[in-house]
């Protein structure tokens, strides 16, 4: 079984519909992520969670929030999706470390198409 | 503003020979470096890493070296093989940053 689960792996849906992006890991991390990764472009950092009473914003989190429900359990809904949003989203976790030499392990991404 | 560049966005290379993939970084707080590696279809899987601490870190085939006065790394894969047809990211990180800077990816194609 995946360590990191994302659930739908496809959605189309219209211009202006709310959706969410469910993300499950059994790896047993404090640290949860969301991505995105347009075509030509690296993964852009959305939002992200160190335990599930942290929430933060990363680079691109305009349009969209989150909900830490468990420390195993992070989704992400876009309100009222726009095309521009057309993108692959990925969930990632990672364990804390002091450091900060820490590896963040992915999902296997949702393909969201927005009419 | 990209603080961490794959300038080639495709390699191609024979089975058997060596894969070098590039990677620029612009931040000097870097001090931690991964590369993942990214098949259709899949999320990206941690590959190797390498902490600012060392110049080289090897890992069977894969190996990575660190220039940090360039502030360059590369990817070496020593003997490439078709399997490793897929797109490499590399990504950086600090101490005290809270996620991973990615660059935008290299698609490597391995020819039999």
């Amino acid at each position: 079984d995946a360590d990191v689960t994302q659930t739908p792996r496809n959605r189309i849906t219209k211009t202006g519909k709310r959706i969410m992006l469910e993300c499950s890991q059994t790896k047993g991390h404090d640290r949860m992520y969301w991505y995105r990764q347009d075509p030509g472009l690296g993964l852009q950092l959305i939002y992200y969670s160190f335990d599930v009473k942290d929430i933060n914003k990363g680079e691109i989190s305009d349009g969209y929030s989150v909900s830490r429900q468990a420390q195993a359990k992070f989704s992400l809904s876009l309100e009222s999706a726009i095309p521009n949003q057309t993108a692959l989203y990925f969930c990632a976790t990672s364990d804390s470390t002091l450091s900060g030499r820490e590896t963040q392990y992915f999902g296997p991404g949702t393909r969201l198409l927005v009419l | 503003d990209q603080q961490v560049k794959q300038n080639s966005p495709s390699l191609s290379v024979q089975e058997g020979r060596i894969s070098i993939l590039n990677c620029d970084y612009t931040n000097s707080m870097f001090d931690y470096f991964l590369w993942y590696k990214k098949y259709p279809a899949e999320g990206p899987t941690f590959l190797i890493s390498i902490s600012s601490i060392k110049d080289k870190n090897e890992d069977g085939r894969f190996t990575v070296f660190l220039n940090k006065s360039a502030k360059h790394l590369s990817l070496h894969i020593v003997p490439s093989q078709p399997g490793d047809s897929a797109v490499y990211f590399c990504a950086a990180s600090y101490t005290g940053a809270n996620n991973l800077f990615f660059g935008t990816g290299t698609r490597l194609t391995v020819i039999p």
